[in-house]
């Protein structure tokens, strides 16, 4: 079946733009789960997903970052102002339910900021 | 606040040679330790999931083992082949209430023929 679809797949703005990027997970998963990967850091978490409960956006690093969900699938995270340390690769993740279940992961979108 | 420790950053060995992988916690008050690999621009695959319960995990030629209360991990690939060359990440979930995973910086595995 299909996985954990990113759009775009590469992303170059300018500094001080906006930016959207786009999840859409695997169909049923009620979990979704925002990561960002940057060069020397590895894995951070950003926000999270479940169900129709509030977001846990307790890894955002700042209120420049947002994101939604509509629907109960397709999430957005949204930038704005961008600044240069935001460049990263932005990865989403999808889980078929809330406790101990493996996280699927899209490929990711490669935000450059210059 | 709980760190992942991967060790050793990067490994090559020849094909079929048997290998082990380690990951390292601070804080053993885990729900589950999951190992994904990842391929150069590519997203994160999904390899094993140990609840904090279990000892260990296998699927086909990887065995995952998890020591809790020492704060370590490993994972075994048998015979290995150069389609395993990837970076080999752990992760640890300390939430139990949502997969709000802690990784590892990773192993970077190369299989050479």
């Amino acid at each position: 079946g299909a996985g954990v679809s990113q759009s775009p797949s590469n992303k170059v703005t300018e500094k001080g733009k906006d930016v959207e990027l786009r999840c859409d997970p695997i169909s049923g998963h009620t979990a979704l789960y925002w990561y960002r990967q940057s060069l020397g850091q590895g894995l951070e978490f950003l926000i999270y997903f479940q169900g129709n409960s509030a977001p846990d956006k307790s890894g955002l690093p700042s209120d420049r970052f947002s994101a939604e969900r509509t629907g109960g699938s397709v999430s957005t995270l949204t930038i704005q102002r961008t600044q240069q340390e935001d460049s990263a690769v932005y990865l989403c993740a999808s889980s078929e339910r809330q406790y101990n279940s493996p996280l699927h992961f899209g490929n990711g979108t490669r935000l450059t900021v210059t | 606040k709980q760190e992942v420790t991967q060790i050793p950053a990067a490994l090559s060995v020849p094909e079929g040679e048997n290998l082990v992988l380690n990951c390292s916690f601070t804080d053993s008050a885990i729900y589950n330790l999951q190992w994904f690999r990842q391929d150069p621009g590519k997203g994160l695959t999904s390899l094993l999931l140990i609840q904090s319960s279990q000892r260990e995990q296998t699927s086909g030629r990887l065995n995952a083992s998890l020591d809790k209360s020492s704060g370590r991990s490993t994972l075994y690939i048998a015979a290995s082949q150069p389609g395993d060359s990837a970076t080999y990440l752990c992760a640890v979930d300390c939430t139990g209430t949502a997969s709000k995973l802690t990784f590892g910086t990773g192993t970077r595995l190369q299989v050479t023929l």
